[in-house]
């Protein structure tokens, strides 16, 4: 199984760009988020989805959209990026929320510039 | 708002040292869970505790969780290279999300 996948590993944003960060996952798990993790900072909740067609904010969503119309896919949106959004992102999933494992994806560390 | 904190920030140990990290929750936990990340990757699950009190252990690591279900550690007995990277606690609230601390990054001297 692969597990999480995100794509794309790298990229270079300027000031105003759009992009869409994705996320899927082969494990059938219910729950999936996404966390941005800034220099030597821990991990800041940004979306999670409890499940197909549901999602909520987490501590830092402003900036950002999701939408979860599968169980496999949550893709992470930033409109108008900024400065502030450099970072590196990581999405994961598990199978009971807080219950159980997070599984995380590789990353994707994103410049804005 | 939900605050995981936890100390040191870093600590730089010669190998064969023991190894503690402390975490604390501004609120009551149902369970906490540990994780490592080794630089440039992703963080890895360790374990997870959900009694109050609760004490694992896996080989050199020993991770306790508090009797207030608010605080936890992990400690590592005589620290090898391979320990090196950044351990994070994760505490559980509301039972679908989990707070991050701000890690503890742990340097292995050989």
């Amino acid at each position: 199984n692969a597990g999480v996948t995100q794509t794309p590993k790298f990229r270079i944003l300027k000031i105003g760009q759009s992009m869409t960060l994705q996320c899927t996952q082969d494990m059938n798990h219910n729950y999936m988020y996404w966390y941005r993790q800034d220099p030597g900072m821990g991990l800041k909740l940004i979306y999670y989805s409890v499940g197909a067609g549901i999602t909520d904010k987490g501590e830092v969503p402003n900036g950002y959209n999701v939408s979860r119309s599968t169980t496999e896919d949550f893709p992470l949106r930033l409109e108008l990026a900024a400065p502030s959004q450099t970072s590196v992102y990581f999405c994961a999933s598990s199978s009971q929320g807080g219950q159980s494992p997070l599984h995380f994806g590789n990353g994707t560390r994103l410049t804005v510039t | 708002g939900q605050q995981v904190m936890q100390i040191p920030q870093y600590q730089h140990v010669q190998e064969g040292e023991d190894f503690t990290t402390y975490c604390n929750s501004s609120t009551t936990l149902s369970n906490i869970q540990w994780y490592k990340q080794r630089p440039g990757g992703h963080p890895v699950f360790l374990i997870q505790l959900v009694k109050s009190g609760e004490v694992k252990k896996q080989k050199r690591l020993t991770f306790q969780f508090g009797e207030a279900k608010k605080n936890s550690s992990l400690h590592i007995t005589a620290t090898q290279t391979t320990d090196v990277g950044t351990y994070f606690c994760a505490g559980d609230v509301t039972g679908n999300q989990f707070y991050f601390g701000t890690g503890t990054s742990l340097t292995v001297i050989p």
